[in-house]
């Protein structure tokens, strides 16, 4: 089956620290992978994505990811967090039609 | 215009009522989309329209009446439903559906309540 595995529901980091979300996909084929992020009752903004072009990615807002096809991985990260940070971000794939959503990890940023 | 654009903002409404979403595009998306997401989940896909034809429809109850009059409208028709249909409805489009590396762009969303 292809899915998305956010590995933390909940990350708390202080204000300044770097910042580390997990993401883990399975799938047979190279996927495109994508960060959303999510603040409380807004929609989703895309962060950056990864389309088999380089395998560092940067996106808005100082944010950028790794694809690691070895791990099955595409981390997010940011070296210093922002109090602005603190929302939900989500892992998605997607293959032709469909998306799917990781469960999301709830970003806290302390000050 | 890189924007899409959802009303009403929040909606409540009775079991017994009819109302309506209306979503909106000008990007010149090919492919627009009906999530729902619950409260402290990912969005759900409902329904996704290709040029403006329905090519999935995820088992979503018939209370619920997807409509694409052009290629940068989608509406929700909303009739009979239930409280547990409470949630946060989002709309998203994209350039087209094949090719797995278009983004999807999303909106704001409309918050809707049912008493």
């Amino acid at each position: 089956a292809q899915s998305v595995t956010q590995l933390d529901s909940h990350v708390s980091v202080s204000e300044g620290t770097p910042v580390l979300l997990r993401c883990n996909y399975s799938s047979s084929y190279s996927p495109s992978l994508f960060w959303y992020v999510q603040h409380p009752n807004k929609g989703l903004q895309l962060l950056l994505k990864y389309t088999s072009a380089a395998t560092l990615v940067k996106g808005i807002n100082g944010f950028e990811a790794e694809f690691k096809k070895s791990e099955t991985s595409f981390h997010l990260t940011k070296p210093s967090a922002h109090m602005s940070d603190a929302a939900e971000y989500f892992c998605v794939r997607n293959r032709d039609d469909k998306i799917i959503f990781g469960k999301g990890t709830r970003l806290h940023i302390l000050p | 215009d890189t924007e899409v654009t959802q009303t009403p903002k929040h909606l409540v409404m009775g079991m017994t009522n009819k109302k309506s979403l209306k979503c909106e595009q000008h990007m010149g998306h090919r492919a627009m989309y009906w999530y729902k997401q619950k409260a402290k989940k990912p969005p759900e896909l409902m329904f996704v329209y290709s040029y403006e034809k329905l090519s999935i429809n995820e088992s979503v109850p018939s209370r619920f009446s997807p409509e694409c009059p052009n290629s940068s409208l989608l509406n929700l028709h909303l009739h009979a439903l239930q409280p547990e249909d409470s949630a946060l409805y989002l709309c998203a489009s994209s350039i087209q559906t094949s090719g797995s590396s278009h983004e999807q762009f999303f909106g704001p969303g409309t918050r809707l309540t049912v008493l």
